[in-house]
């Protein structure tokens, strides 16, 4: 596709449900990021892979989070036992190498109820 | 994020005037120094981007000012249209891990 696409753009989770969102890169760039952004704040950086290695993940805000990019493109971020402070806007971008101009999808929008 | 301050949270102008969003930084390590635009439900768009052997960097409408030594960066948007309404974040660079600011939400009046 032309840009960076995330699935599902919208999802209401139950609190304690597991939850996968997924994100398809710009064809051919190795580096991928995931950032969270909370309602009304900047977005905060999460995890970075480069291809399907998984070289930063300090971001990531507990054990309850992970994600994995097993073939180098296709990425998911899975959130266990989701919490109410989950709620945000998860934003995957992509760039064809680490030096690269990053681009981000338009967010998957988690509300945990 | 406390180590990117942005300033001013709002910002309102009129058609044709000048924006002015500025950014401050704590990290020496930083060696880029994008801004990115956002609009209502999409992701951040990079708008105009400085590495810091350089002061100043202008494409079109949109002007980067750079200041190592005070660890200061702003971006100046001139002829400010309607369609410039929107968030605004400093997103300075360390490797390829942005640090978003906290946001200046634009507001151009017709």
């Amino acid at each position: 596709g032309a840009g960076v696409s995330q699935s599902p753009r919208y999802k209401v989770a139950k609190r304690g449900q597991d939850v996968a969102l997924r994100c398809d890169p710009i064809s051919g760039h190795v580096s991928l990021f995931w950032y969270q952004q909370a309602l009304g704040q900047g977005p905060e950086f999460l995890t970075y892979f480069q291809n399907e290695a998984q070289l930063d993940k300090s971001g990531l805000p507990s054990d309850r989070f992970f994600a994995e990019r097993p073939e180098g493109s296709v990425s998911t971020l899975k959130i266990q036992r989701t919490q109410q402070e989950d709620s945000a806007v998860y934003l995957c971008a992509s760039s064809f190498n680490r030096a690269d101009t990053i681009y981000f999808g338009e967010g998957s929008w988690l509300t945990v109820v | 994020q406390q180590q990117v301050k942005q300033s001013p949270q709002s910002l309102i102008v009129q058609k044709g005037g000048i924006s002015i969003i500025n950014c401050a930084y704590e990290n020496t390590a930083f060696d880029y120094f994008p801004w990115y635009q956002q609009f209502p439900g999409k992701g951040p768009a990079l708008l105009i981007a400085i590495r810091p052997d350089v002061s100043e960097k202008k494409e079109g409408r949109f002007t980067i000012s750079f200041n190592k030594s005070a660890k200061q960066f702003s971006l100046h948007i001139m002829d400010s249209q309607p369609g410039d309404s929107a968030t605004y974040f400093c997103a300075p660079t360390s490797g390829s891990r942005l640090t978003f600011g906290e946001g200046t939400q634009l507001t151009v009046n017709p």
